[in-house]
């Protein structure tokens, strides 16, 4: 079975340029989360989804962050525009339903250095 | 609000030896699910061990087991016969109660564990 899919792996802007991060789930998995993940620390929740409805976005930096799910797939993250404080590394996951919907499985993330 | 203490930011220990990572959190759910997470230095985060709030028995996965306390709010992670692959980054996580459909996975700063050969 094919775990999470992230690309790209990294990813290195200009402040002030977009940027776009892509996740593919688990097949079947209907719940998708995005986290920021800051050297040295936790990932933090930006937003999650469950089929294509966001159900959590309280974290997301709305002024530049937005994130889609259009047909309850796969997913993006975008930043428009970017800062410096942006760099980190953003991780995709996934839960499946039924008695192991609070088990996320994770991608390997994307690394963002924003110059 | 729900916060999470891992107060052991780096451990290193020897090859087969057992260690006990800690890790503290304060929430006002009754039922909940607590994690522990491995994240090695690929970055692939991966699930090592799952215990339910309401269970009094430890979760157990081969070397891995848990030492939960509920009244405390202290959900440690042992690993047993430590070996090299165990080298990573280790996250604990409690989840609030899913009943109110809630599944925001709120993580500790982390422990870095070295196994030395």
């Amino acid at each position: 079975e094919a775990g999470v899919v992230q690309s790209p792996r990294y990813k290195i802007i200009e402040k002030k340029q977009p940027v776009a991060f892509w996740c593919n789930p688990i097949s079947g998995h209907n719940t998708l989360y995005w986290y920021l993940q800051n050297l040295g620390q936790g990932p933090e929740l930006l937003i999650r989804y469950e089929n294509e409805e966001a159900v959590d976005d309280s974290q997301l930096p709305k002024d530049r962050f937005s994130a889609e799910r259009l047909k309850g797939v796969d997913s993006t993250l975008k930043i428009q525009p970017a800062e410096l404080g942006d760099s980190a590394v953003y991780l995709c996951a996934s839960s499946p339903g039924g008695a192991n919907k609070n088990i996320q499985y994770f991608g390997a993330g994307t690394r963002l250095s924003v110059l | 609000a729900q916060t999470v203490t891992q107060s052991q930011p780096e451990m290193s220990v020897q090859e087969a030896e057992t260690v006990t990572l800690s890790c503290t959190y304060d929430t006002s759910e009754n039922n909940y699910y607590l994690f522990w997470y491995k994240q090695p230095p690929s970055r692939q985060m991966i699930l090592v061990i799952r215990q339910e709030a309401y269970k009094q028995q430890n979760a157990t996965e081969n070397r891995f087991s848990v030492n939960f306390q509920k009244a405390a709010k202290s959900f440690s992670l042992k690993i047993s016969d430590s070996q090299l692959g165990d080298t990573a980054m280790y996250f604990c996580a409690p989840e609030p109660s899913i009943i109110q459909g809630a599944q925001k996975l709120v993580f500790g700063q982390g422990t870095r564990l070295t196994i030395n050969p």
